[in-house]
């Protein structure tokens, strides 16, 4: 079983739409979450941390769900230029390294 | 001003060569990673350096040798390349326990 689990879309959606991506872990002891996003060809790059009462940035709610071990990203209103690949990641125990997920793919139509 | 910069870019080799990437931070960041990303897009850490110390080696072959001369630098040199090293290798930098950020990635084609 993989460390951080993702559908892996792609997830098409039209403008202004909507969208929840989810995300589930399995070290119990993970400590710190985040989500990245990726655009093709590109580095990863920090979207928002996940905090356990939950967190809003402008369009983007994250979720953390310790007792289930999930972590969502929601996106509302979507635009064009948020299509991507949106990437779940776990700091494991003793802040040693980040886990990425596989990802999940957004694609943001007009 | 280039957070954290690696070179080169691109790199095309033959197979049996060997080759060096090198990746700098100016964030002031004690830990250091290298993640390799293949083509499936799954990104897995290869190593890890805090304060120049190798903390993490995620069973990476011992033709993949990373070397730390100082915080603020974490170079990787691989020996006798082959077919299956071709990925994209990203350097990465944290202050331990925190989010990390990336270089621009070096696309790496075995030939």
């Amino acid at each position: 079983r993989k460390e951080v689990e993702q559908d892996p879309g792609p997830f098409n959606v039209p403008e202004g739409a909507t969208v929840a991506f989810n995300c589930t872990y399995s070290n119990s002891a993970s400590q710190s979450f985040f989500w990245y996003r990726q655009d093709c060809r590109k580095e990863p790059k920090l979207l928002m941390s996940v905090y356990s009462s939950g967190n809003e940035d402008g369009r983007f709610t994250a979720q953390l769900n310790r007792a289930s071990q999930y972590i969502s990203l929601l996106i509302r209103d979507s635009k064009l230029s948020d299509s991507a690949t949106y990437l779940c990641v776990v700091m494991n125990t003793g802040f040693q390294k980040l886990v990425f997920g596989t990802g999940t793919r957004l694609l943001v139509s007009p | 001003d280039t957070a954290v910069s690696q070179t080169p870019k691109y790199l095309v080799t033959q197979m049996g060569n060997d080759k060096s990437i090198k990746c700098e931070q100016n964030l002031g960041h004690d830990t250091m990673y290298w993640y390799k990303q293949d083509s499936k897009k799954f990104l897995k850490i290869m190593f890890s350096y805090n304060n120049k110390e190798l903390i993490i080696n995620e069973t990476v072959p011992n033709r993949f040798s990373p070397k730390s001369p100082d915080k603020a630098h974490l170079n990787l040199h691989i020996n006798s390349l082959e077919l299956g090293d071709s990925a994209v290798y990203f350097c990465a930098s944290s202050i331990q326990g925190a989010e990390a950020f990336f270089g621009q990635g070096t696309r790496l084609t075995v030939v």
